[in-house]
């Protein structure tokens, strides 16, 4: 079956650790993105990768760190720096841009 | 700044009527617009697409308009059920973004039997 994962699903870590979120996508899509959600708040961009080895920051990037070595991976590391890391963070892809994009399950990240 | 606004009151319909949601969008100029749909817990799940050149799109039970000089489109559901009940996200993509979507912040649907 195509589709994209994340794991953890929930992750704990405490103050001043820096934690590193997996998305796997086997859809040969090229792009890639990783979205962060607070309650009541919609999805708000972190970083994105349009083809491997290039990515961009997004609205929100502050405080994280991506990296894009193969089309498959997109890791999403949460560094100390970031203030407010406890949300729900997704990770989609999609074939190319102007396209809809693909959702991951999600990661809860809490930190204690 | 840039907005984009949905009713963030939770709508609660009867089952079998027509459920419309709404987004409205300021200061954008959007390629394309899209609609999700996303339950507790879990990832947005894409529902359908529809461009600046298009006026509707359709898919089974589902419509949406797009009309880009109200900059607003309308999303409905015919013939609602239980099963429809769930978090209904627009996203716009900026003219030239590179596929960046800009999320509204949802609205929760809910079907009554």
């Amino acid at each position: 079956d195509g589709g994209i994962t994340q794991s953890p699903k929930y992750l704990f870590r405490k103050e001043g650790q820096n934690v590193t979120l997996s998305c796997e996508q086997n859809l040969n899509h090229d792009a890639m993105y990783w979205y962060r959600q607070d309650p009541g708040q919609g999805l708000r961009l972190i970083y994105y990768s349009q083809i491997v080895n290039d990515f961009q920051k997004g609205d929100i990037a502050e405080g994280y760190s991506v990296s894009r070595e193969k089309k498959e991976s997109f890791p999403l590391t949460v560094t100390s720096a970031q203030k407010n890391p406890t949300a729900f963070y997704l990770c989609a892809s999609s074939r190319d841009s102007h396209n809809e994009q693909f959702f991951g399950p999600g990661t809860r990240l809490t930190v204690l | 700044s840039q907005k984009i606004e949905q009713n963030s009151e939770a709508l609660n319909i009867q089952e079998g009527k027509t459920a419309t949601l709404t987004c409205n969008y300021t200061n954008y100029s959007p390629a394309y617009l899209q609609w999700y749909r996303q339950d507790p817990g879990r990832g947005p799940v894409f529902l359908l697409l529809i461009r600046e050149n298009e006026k509707e799109k359709r898919k089974e039970r589902l419509k949406v308009t797009f009309d880009t000089t109200l900059k607003q489109s309308l999303f409905h559901i015919t013939a609602s059920q239980p099963a429809d009940s769930a978090t209904y996200l627009c996203a716009l993509d900026l003219a030239g973004g590179g596929n960046k979507l800009t999320f509204g912040t949802g609205t929760q649907l809910k079907v009554e039997l």
